[in-house]
């Protein structure tokens, strides 16, 4: 059975960076029929994508986002991460990273969340 | 970006009801839609791809249709696990969006 795990800080300063992984079991990540995306949730409100990697490396950003974000793969270590600069207080969210089962599809598996809170 | 518009925000029924949630799309997205159930303190759940696809392991009281900007998701006979919320998300293009979802309560 696929599982995703986020894991990384819990509490990040204003204007720093926001780091997190996300270590897959149960499945390579060097699949090439799937990709690998992150979604965040602020407390209390929706779902937002924020960007979406394939093993090769090919990455899609959301456009509101794009200028701080980077996704990256470690193919050797089964995992991918999430890079988010620059960051306030309204990027504290519950970040989850996801398995999509193709380049332009549904999220079919998910890990259970990691909340970031952005304060001083 | 194409924006998705569930409705409604809330929804009140009781164990045994027949729901339907609603989802629009500024623009056609063909059947490219996905909807997930997130329960409190939760990850979201796929239920149903590519419209009307269920996902395996969901139960057979979950269904969606539609096609084009419009688009359902119909719960058969709620069970009271279904209590949750729902979004539907589109995947026409690279550039996904969810809707705003949809609180489903028990009246």
């Amino acid at each position: 059975q696929l599982q995703l795990q986020e894991s990384g800080p819990g509490l990040v300063k204003p204007s720093e960076t926001l780091s997190l992984t996300c270590s897959v079991s149960g499945g390579s990540i060097s699949s090439s029929s799937y990709y690998w995306g992150w979604i965040r949730q602020p407390p209390g409100k929706g779902l937002e994508w924020i960007g979406s990697i394939s093993y090769s490396g090919s990455t899609n950003y959301n456009p509101s986002l794009k200028s701080r974000v980077t996704i990256s793969v470690e193919k050797s270590k089964n995992q991918f991460s999430l890079k988010l600069s620059s960051v306030t207080a309204a990027d504290t969210a519950v970040y989850y990273c996801a398995r999509q089962a193709g380049g332009v599809r549904e999220f079919d598996y998910w890990g259970q969340g990691t909340l970031v809170t952005v304060s001083s | 970006d194409i924006q998705m518009t569930q409705s409604p925000s809330t929804l009140s029924a009781s164990v045994g009801d027949r729901v339907t949630i609603t989802c629009r799309a500024s623009q056609s997205i063909s059947s490219w839609l996905a909807w997930y159930q997130q329960a409190p303190g939760k990850a979201p759940k796929l239920l149903i791809y590519k419209a009307s696809s269920l996902e395996s392991g969901v139960p057979s009281r979950f269904s969606g249709s539609g096609s084009g900007t419009e688009f359902t998701l119909t719960i058969s006979s709620l069970q009271p696990e279904d209590f949750a919320t729902y979004y539907c998300q589109q995947y026409n293009t690279y550039l996904y969006t969810f809707g705003q979802g949809t609180k489903l309560e028990i009246k």
